[in-house]
């Protein structure tokens, strides 16, 4: 069985401050591919990352970046000098093959 | 490109009438998916299609829902006898493959009445 735990419900920060969204996964299997999706206040989900299981570079684009490390099981989410358009919920996502195992979900508010 | 619609956006019914939910994948996308987003469920994953075919149907709530996609595209979820139970957002997703990166649509929020 899959899981993702996603243990920060809400964060809330004030602008240009900067924030980390925890993301730890179980899996049994040695191939999986991590994501990490936003869903904004209209609602659609959009992708942000995947990662295979096979790549433990960290990645940066423009103010996010992500930090996995296998030994801890965690695929961690940095948002800097957060804005109000970061505002959205966060979801983490597993899959081994065509299923998606979501997190609960983070929900980041940023105040102006 | 156009990415995967949905339609309904909003769906409004009454208990026990049947719902249709229709979705347009990305063009050439293969891989089509659906997935329910309820408060106390989260994101839950229905079904999905490789080309018209469903290898995968453990993710329905119950026989009251099926699915089927037509042309290698456009996808349809059916509840029939709807319950209030079945009030969520029904997400649809797409990939140009399995195992490929899963785009979304917007969703149709149904409330069951």
């Amino acid at each position: 069985a899959q899981k993702v735990t996603q243990a920060q419900t809400e964060i809330s920060v004030v602008e240009k401050e900067d924030v980390t969204l925890d993301c730890v996964y179980e899996t049994r299997d040695t191939t999986y591919y991590l994501f990490w999706y936003k869903q904004p206040p209209s609602g659609e989900l959009v992708f942000l990352i995947r990662r295979n299981s096979f790549d433990e570079q960290n990645e940066i684009s423009g103010r996010y970046s992500w930090n996995f490390q296998k030994s801890t099981s965690s695929f961690n989410f940095t948002i800097t000098a957060s804005q109000v358009v970061d505002s959205a919920v966060y979801f983490c996502a597993l899959s081994n093959d065509y299923k998606l195992s979501f997190g609960a979900g983070t929900t980041v508010t940023v105040r102006a | 490109g156009a990415g995967v619609s949905q339609s309904p956006s909003n769906k409004v019914t009454e208990k026990g009438k049947d719902v249709e939910l229709r979705c347009d994948p990305i063009s050439g996308h293969t891989a089509l998916y659906w997935y329910r987003q309820s408060l106390g469920q989260g994101l839950e994953f229905l079904i999905y299609f490789q080309g018209n075919s469903a290898p995968d149907k453990s993710g329905l709530p119950s026989d009251r829902f099926s699915a089927e996609r037509t042309g290698g595209s456009v996808s349809t979820l059916t509840i029939q006898r709807t319950q209030q139970e079945d009030s969520a957002v029904y997400l649809c997703a797409s990939s140009l493959v399995v195992t490929d990166t899963q785009y979304f649509g917007p969703g149709t929020r149904l409330t069951v009445l």
